[in-house]
């Protein structure tokens, strides 16, 4: 049960776009179409902002959107807005009924 | 709305027991498989159980398997971790979070986790 592998941070300007990769095997990211995002604030619970690799949930601004390919899932926040700075994890099925996180992305937004 | 309240956590010597519990609301607490996430001080999120929706299975991270049991009763809307042998390594804020159709997990938006610290 190794971590999924993210990058640990990246950044971008306002109105820019970035994208977080979430890299996994053939036995998780790449077997099933369960991965999800989600958005940490200091200090607060983590928030689902991606689901079944592209679906938002309501309220979720469509700014965020998400894919796959092969063993790695991706999440891109268009249009970078200060508030978007957070730290990101993503997460798969990974059988069994269990599930395993990245080891997050901290985004800066410059 | 997902209303998910964790307790339970405070400091406690290695070795020793500690039952944490998550107070739901806001759904039909009886019809959802249930996990319990924790993150370490400055660390990421590690997902650590899951349990059913009627507790008929229960499935555990390796690195608590065989020490800590998830649990829940459903005419109380709670669901239950109890961690023994615990190590320093299992300090974390631990997070209760309901399932989704598709594994997605479901945070309470005002859970601010429960605290457990493993020190002597």
């Amino acid at each position: 049960q190794s971590a999924l592998t993210q990058p640990a941070s990246v950044s971008g300007s306002p109105g820019q776009s970035i994208t977080i990769s979430c890299t996994g095997t053939s036995s998780d990211v790449g077997s099933y179409n369960l991965v999800s995002w989600y958005q940490q604030h200091p200090g607060k619970a983590p928030k689902l902002m991606i689901y079944e690799v592209s679906k938002r949930p309501s309220g979720v601004s469509n700014r965020f959107s998400g894919s796959k390919s092969g063993n790695t899932a991706s999440l891109t926040i268009s249009g970078l807005q200060a508030e978007d700075e957070a730290d990101y994890y993503c997460c798969s099925y990974a059988g069994s009924s269990t599930s395993l996180f990245g080891g997050g992305t901290k985004l800066t937004v410059l | 709305q997902v209303q998910l309240v964790e307790s339970g956590g405070g400091v406690v010597q290695p070795g020793r027991s500690l039952r944490l519990s998550c107070a739901a609301s806001g759904f039909t607490f009886s019809s959802y498989g249930m996990h319990w996430v924790r993150q370490a001080p400055g660390k990421g999120l590690e997902w650590v159980a899951v349990i059913w929706y009627d507790g008929s299975n229960k499935y555990y991270a390796d690195s608590v398997k065989g020490r800590f049991t998830i649990s829940r009763d459903n005419s109380k809307n709670t669901l239950y971790l109890q961690m023994n042998s615990l190590r320093a390594e299992d300090t974390a804020v631990y997070y209760c979070a309901r399932d989704g159709s598709g594994g997605e997990l479901w945070f309470g938006p005002g859970g601010q986790g429960t605290l457990v610290t493993v020190s002597s």
